[in-house]
């Protein structure tokens, strides 16, 4: 399996514009997990994903962002309208089984809102 | 409140033992210890995980103390890709807790 994949791997935009981030878990593993990395704030859960359904959403920071899970293969994460302190790196990453089982981080998405 | 408390830095010369410290004196009897690090500008990497026997793996060995307050991490042979942000975590297993990083050991390995 080529892991957890992400994509774009960097990504800059205008303030105000629709920014899509999207992940690809690895097969067969049923947890998704969005994290997002600032320098002042480090690793941040953002929301989680067990089967496709969203679990948890309490680390989202504002109705600005959301995130969808269609299937077991796909997920997104979306800001709209972007500000420039959403400036981050943001992670997907993916389990079989759960937080205890070992997690498997994606090499991001550096995200420039200018 | 954090479960686990880490010295921010440490340096290491390459080709020696790199001992991390971990505190956990408030950890239940059943939550695990974690470690997981972060080579820069890449997603972190699962290392190793333990509850109270020592541990190891391909890439280091964790120590827990009998009382089960704090924890080493060990790499035997460090080398210049080991220079990482190692985090200690503790999980309950099978349990509703969340993979929270926190502010971990920068490790920097000198030549």
């Amino acid at each position: 399996d080529a892991g957890v994949i992400q994509s774009p791997r960097h990504e800059v935009t205008e303030m105000g514009q629709e920014v899509t981030l999207r992940c690809k878990p690895i097969s067969g593993h049923d947890y998704l997990f969005w994290y997002r990395q600032t320098m002042m704030r480090g690793l941040e859960l953002l929301i989680y994903f067990n089967n496709n359904v969203p679990i948890d959403d309490s680390g989202m920071p504002e109705d600005r962002f959301s995130a969808k899970m269609p299937n077991a293969s796909f997920s997104t994460l979306k800001i709209q309208p972007s500000e420039p302190r959403d400036s981050a790196v943001y992670f997907c990453a993916s389990t079989l089984g759960g937080w205890d089982t070992e997690a498997f981080f994606g090499q991001g998405t550096r995200l420039t809102v200018v | 409140d954090a479960k686990t408390t880490q010295p921010p830095s440490m340096d290491c010369a390459e080709g020696r033992a790199a001992n991390l410290p971990c505190n956990h004196s408030t950890i239940s009897g059943n939550e695990y210890v974690y470690w997981y690090r972060q080579i820069h500008s890449q997603g972190p990497q699962y290392i190793i995980h333990g509850l109270k026997n020592n541990e190891t793996n391909e890439m280091a060995s964790l120590i827990i103390t009998e009382d089960r307050k704090s924890s080493t991490l060990i790499l035997p042979h460090a080398t210049l890709r080991d220079t990482a942000v190692y985090y200690c975590i503790a999980l309950t297993q099978g349990g509703s807790e969340k993979l929270v990083f926190g502010k971990g050991t920068k490790l920097t390995v000198n030549p």
